[in-house]
């Protein structure tokens, strides 16, 4: 079954205790993202990957940092997460940087304290 | 600078009726527009698109039109059915996705 998996699906931390958050797909796609949703903001990309070894900001990266050491893994690292940072977040992938149907992990809910 | 907005952040519609939730934007340049729907505790997942040189795309109940000279489309649903009830996000296309805020559906019986 072609999927999007995210771990953990719920966190609560503290400010300040770098954390990750692992993503994994398994349709061998090249582009992965990393988005984070806030109620009125709807869904802002993070940071996204064009392949292996190749990541760019998005359009709320502070904070945030990423890595793609292999295809299917797409990791969302908070060094020192501060309370700004609670939100529902969601890992993406998709073939290509074209529109084709982009896939959807069904979502980390962070909460920092 | 919210290039994708959806001004309604909630739409109420008794099952059988069409519900039609709109869109607007501001990039000129995007090639494609995407509709996803995400129900609570899952990841959005795709819905329906249509391509900036069309106005219109259709499947099954679902129809998207696109009115470039407004910026604006609208994605209608007909007949809504109670399990069509959750945040439909309209998103941008062009070397990514820029989506709108969302809209939250629900279908009465």
């Amino acid at each position: 079954e072609a999927q999007v998996t995210q771990n953990p699906r719920y966190l609560i931390t503290v400010t300040g205790k770098k954390l990750t958050v692992t993503c994994s797909q398994n349709m061998n796609h090249e582009y992965m993202s990393w988005y984070r949703q806030d109620p009125g903001l709807g869904l802002r990309q993070i940071y996204y990957s064009m392949n292996v070894e190749v990541t760019d900001k998005g359009d709320v990266p502070e904070g945030y940092k990423v890595s793609r050491k292999e295809k299917r893994n797409f990791p969302l690292i908070l060094e020192s997460p501060s309370p700004n940072q609670t939100s529902l977040y969601f890992c993406a992938s998709r073939r290509g940087s074209g529109p084709e149907t982009q896939y959807f992990g069904p979502g980390t809910r962070l909460l920092v304290l | 600078d919210q290039q994708v907005k959806q001004n309604s952040p909630s739409l109420s519609v008794q099952e059988g009726r069409i519900s039609i939730l709109n869109c607007d934007y501001t990039n000129s340049m995007f090639d494609y527009f995407l509709w996803y729907k995400k129900y609570p505790a899952e990841g959005p997942t795709f819905l329906i698109s249509i391509s900036s040189i069309k106005d219109k795309n259709e499947d099954g109940r679902f129809t998207v039109f696109l009115n470039k000279s407004a910026k604006h489309l609208s994605l209608h649903i007909v007949p809504s059915q109670p399990g069509d009830s959750a945040v439909y996000f309209c998103a941008g296309h062009t070397d990514k996705l820029i989506f709108g805020t969302g809209t939250r559906l629900q279908v009465f019986p």
